[in-house]
């Protein structure tokens, strides 16, 4: 079936240790995003992929980064993650931007 | 922009009960209505969607929205519910020609009782 694949399922990580969280696509889809979604909250989008082009959120830290190599792949880098960073990271993928979104299972970071 | 506001945080309903998960949005442009379902510890699934046409949109698993613009709605609506159900339910809003951005509600956590 095609999918979205997130990994790892869940990550635990120490305070300012660089961590790199992972999603895959076998969608053959043109848009993918990452979201950030905390307890009880609505997920909140970081930044997408169109293809190469990269849009980052105005409210998207610096301290995270993305990085797309191919179009079945995409990164989520938290460069120093803080104890504010744990949340659950959702990867989403869309043929076009107003289209349906597929979502992973997402990847749940712990930061000690 | 476009902002969404789930009116409910939380509803409680005894299985085979009939359900209303209320969404109402803002816009300055037409816009593209979604409703998606959160399971437990698993990412977001889409239920409906409303892009254009007929305002009554039926989804998956028995759930059907009904588009009002005069009312800024899209209510979210099943006529009997399963303890299977229970789970968080996000109404999103896209803007047309508004680019790549779904704005998502705070959501609802809707809760079946047997």
């Amino acid at each position: 079936d095609a999918m979205v694949i997130q990994n790892p399922r869940y990550q635990v990580t120490q305070f300012g240790k660089p961590v790199t969280l992972s999603c895959s696509q076998t969608l053959n889809h043109n848009v993918m995003y990452w979201y950030q979604q905390k307890s009880s909250q609505a997920p909140k989008l970081l930044f997408h992929y169109y293809d190469k082009d990269f849009n980052n959120e105005a409210d998207t830290p610096d301290n995270f980064q993305s990085r797309r190599p191919n179009t079945s792949f995409c990164f989520l880098d938290i460069r120093s993650p803080g104890l504010g960073d744990a949340a659950m990271y959702l990867c989403a993928t869309s043929r076009t931007g107003v289209e349906t979104q597929y979502f992973g299972p997402g990847t749940r970071l712990l930061v000690l | 922009a476009q902002s969404v506001t789930q009116l409910d945080s939380q509803v409680p309903v005894f299985e085979e009960a009939p359900v209303e998960l209320r969404c109402n949005y803002s816009s300055s442009v037409s816009v593209y209505l979604f409703w998606y379902v959160q399971y437990p510890n698993q990412g977001l699934q889409l239920l409906l969607k409303y892009l254009s046409g007929s305002t009554l949109v039926k989804g998956i698993n028995g759930f059907e929205a009904e588009f009002n613009k005069s009312q800024t709605s899209f209510h979210l609506r099943k006529p009997s519910v399963h303890i299977s159900d229970t789970a968080e339910y996000f109404c999103a809003v896209s803007g047309v020609g508004g680019g790549f951005k779904t704005i998502f509600g705070a959501g609802t956590r809707l809760f079946v009782k047997a």
